[in-house]
């Protein structure tokens, strides 16, 4: 079983809505990234972290979302205004360093 | 960028059977490989990491082959049976760019009991 925690699992929401994920990396691990992948199995990079400083991030993230590693809480992915396009399933993965993920089970967007 | 090829998309096995799938990558500097298995509405569990340095993994009925010459990552499933069915996707990090890992596009793989 994953050791990266996300929730929750299932996120359904209005075109316009926010629409906020979590994610609890594996202990001990101060690396995080976030992924979509969508329905024909493509893997967006959306952005990723080092402890609570982005490293990187695509333009769409740095537009759209809002994300955020704080101490002592759970990293958080949020849409400002989720569009039909952005249902997807999106996985955090974290990880000692950059060269090996571990994902969560994800969560999964619906954009009615 | 790294570009990864990632085949067949689908296969079906009988179980007992062995379940091979290959991946291409572009970039020569690319140092790690990974293999993730994909369970339907779950997410990616991680079966094995391979660094360039070895040619060859082996774990628990998986075999690893790493040829870096042609650049094709490949993975084998032996003796499959019905719980192996799932996605199993070949991934790359390549250390350039700004998205470190390059997934393929994931192979479907039913094993018929």
């Amino acid at each position: 079983n994953s050791k990266v925690i996300q929730t929750p699992r299932y996120l359904v929401k209005g075109q316009g809505q926010k629409a906020k994920m979590r994610c609890i990396p594996e202990k001990g691990h101060p690396v995080v990234f976030w992924y979509q992948q969508n329905k024909n199995n493509e893997f967006k990079f959306l952005i990723n972290f080092q402890n609570q400083e982005v490293l990187q991030q695509i333009d769409m993230t740095e537009k759209r979302f809002s994300a955020e590693c704080p101490s002592n809480s759970p990293c958080s992915l949020e849409i400002q205004s989720s569009e039909a396009g952005d249902s997807a399933l999106y996985l955090c993965a974290s990880s000692l360093d950059t060269n090996t993920l571990y994902f969560g089970a994800g969560t999964r967007l619906s954009v009615l | 960028g790294e570009q990864v090829e990632q085949r067949p998309p689908h296969l079906s096995v009988r179980e007992g059977d062995s379940a091979f799938i290959i991946c291409t990558y572009t970039d020569s500097a690319t140092a790690y490989f990974y293999w993730y298995k994909q369970e339907p509405g779950a997410g990616l569990q991680l079966l094995m990491s391979v660094f360039s340095n070895v040619d060859r993994k082996e774990e628990q009925g998986l075999t690893v082959l790493l040829n870096k010459k042609d650049k094709r990552l490949s993975l084998n499933l032996t003796a499959a049976h019905p719980g192996d069915s799932a996605v199993y996707f070949c991934a790359v990090n390549s250390n350039t760019g700004y998205q470190n890992f390059y997934f393929g596009k994931g192979t479907s793989l039913t094993v018929i009991p």
